[in-house]
């Protein structure tokens, strides 16, 4: 049972360049959420699903890019980035009847 | 809306010392609430919850958290401190009757440190 797994796990890009942050979860999980943590603060949402082919902005989204064509997959997509997308990144699942997340171990991002 | 505040940034204790990490919480109907702790370059990994029932629960590595509805409360507690507790700890809360998508959402952040 793998549970939440990301991919990279560490990231250097250049300023304007794209990536793809990938979330592959094994559990069956309806919901799914991107969250970043930059340097000595809190978890902001990025995105989250509520099932496959829904997704909805949360508190940071802009610069941002996400889809759910299967339940297991949620990928997160940076177009163009920024210095200000510096951040940890962690990908997070639950069931519609779970409590808490299950936490992928996260990909650190910099961008210079 | 839902929001958590860790009013503390960092909390220092002496090892075998009790210890005690704040949270308190703001939501519209009835919280789920949960402790995660975050070590070095590594995932943020479950403590404990509470959901309803017993107002102190129990969870891992002999930590606790006791439920104040009337304070809107949540502190984490550990009657002794290891050094190995050292990390980066986040309340978290889901308000349970207004939250279509199950979102946590998560406290700053407190660092424990622990000194031999």
């Amino acid at each position: 049972n793998a549970g939440v797994t990301q991919t990279p796990k560490f990231r250097i890009l250049k300023i304007g360049q794209s990536m793809t942050l990938q979330c592959t979860q094994d559990m069956n999980h309806n919901y799914m959420y991107w969250y970043r943590q930059d340097p000595g603060m809190g978890l902001k949402l990025i995105y989250y699903s509520v099932g496959a082919g829904i997704t909805d902005k949360g508190e940071v989204p802009n610069g941002y890019n996400v889809s759910r064509s299967t339940t297991e997959d949620f990928p997160l997509r940076l177009e163009l980035a920024a210095p200000s997308q510096t951040s940890v990144y962690f990908c997070a699942s639950i069931t519609g009847t779970g409590y808490g997340y299950t936490f992928g171990s996260g990909t650190r991002l910099t961008v210079v | 809306a839902q929001s958590v505040a860790q009013p503390e940034d960092q909390v220092n204790v002496a090892e075998g010392n009790p210890l005690t990490v704040k949270c308190t919480y703001s939501v519209s109907g009835n919280p789920y609430l949960f402790w995660y702790v975050q070590y070095p370059n590594r995932g943020l990994q479950f403590l404990l919850k509470y959901i309803t029932g017993d107002n102190l629960v129990k969870g891992s590595y002999g930590f606790e958290a006791e439920f104040n509805k009337s304070q809107t409360s949540f502190h984490l507690k550990k009657p002794s401190a290891l050094v190995s507790d050292s990390a980066l700890y986040f309340c978290a809360v889901r308000d349970i009757g207004d939250n279509a998508g199950n979102m946590l959402t998560f406290g700053g952040g407190t660092r424990l440190m622990v000194k031999p």
